[in-house]
């Protein structure tokens, strides 16, 4: 059974660190481009970074440049997100999911996603 | 960045009907347009990939339809499990830059 399982969220101070983790399990973890998105309470999706199946090339969105990190251990079948200089606009549940095929494609498998909330 | 309109916001049908949920890109996109739907408190599914094809296991009551700027998921008949939220997505640009449109949210009627 494909899964991928968010964890490491909850409450920070603005300013504050966190650093979300995604375990894969059921597929050829190292094959596979990553990605992060995040859904604001009652909002819309947000793109949020991408790594490529060796971790050589990393996309951000402009919201979170210079403040967070994508990474991935294919030994470990896990990916990562270290945030830094937390805000409260950071707010939202945090989902990893796998690019379809190759560098750029549709998301098709999701984890359940981990909550991270700023308090101001 | 290419914006990505959804309309409507809002569509309130009955079971059995038949839905037309509209995208439309602020630039060409080609055929790189996806369809997810989200159901509360669950995370987003792929529904539609490459504009019209379907994702392994979805129903053939779902199509997709259109290239370039203008999009169209279709649920031929409403079922009682189709009632969610229905984003759009483009992934036509290089080096990536995902963006999302702001959803459709099918309600029953």
């Amino acid at each position: 059974e494909v899964q991928l399982v968010e964890s490491g969220g909850g409450l920070v101070k603005s300013g504050g660190s966190l650093r979300l983790s995604c375990a894969a399990s059921g597929f050829s973890f190292s094959r596979y481009s990553l990605i992060w998105v995040r859904q604001a309470p009652g909002k819309g999706l947000e793109w949020v970074s991408s790594i490529s199946s060796t971790g050589r090339y990393i996309y951000q969105a402009d919201s979170v440049k210079g403040r967070f990190t994508v990474s991935r251990d294919n030994a470990m079948n896990s990916l990562y997100l270290q945030m830094n200089s937390l805000r409260a606009d950071d707010t939202a549940v945090y989902y990893c999911a796998t690019v379809r095929d190759g560098y750029i494609d549709a998301f098709d498998m999701w984890g359940q996603g981990t909550m991270v909330t700023v308090s101001s | 960045e290419i914006v990505m309109t959804q309309s409507p916001a809002t569509l309130s049908l009955s079971p059995g009907e038949r839905a037309t949920l509209s995208c439309r890109a602020s630039q060409s996109v080609a055929s790189n347009l996806a369809w997810y739907q989200q159901k509360p408190g669950q995370a987003p599914s792929l529904l539609i990939y490459r504009a019209s094809t379907r994702a392994s296991g979805v129903p053939a009551r779902f199509s997709g339809s259109g290239s370039g700027t203008e999009f169209t998921l279709t649920i031929s008949s409403l079922q009682s499990e189709d009632f969610a939220v229905y984003y759009c997505q483009q992934y036509n640009n290089w080096p990536p830059m995902y963006t999302f449109g702001q959803g459709t949210k099918l309600e029953i009627k």
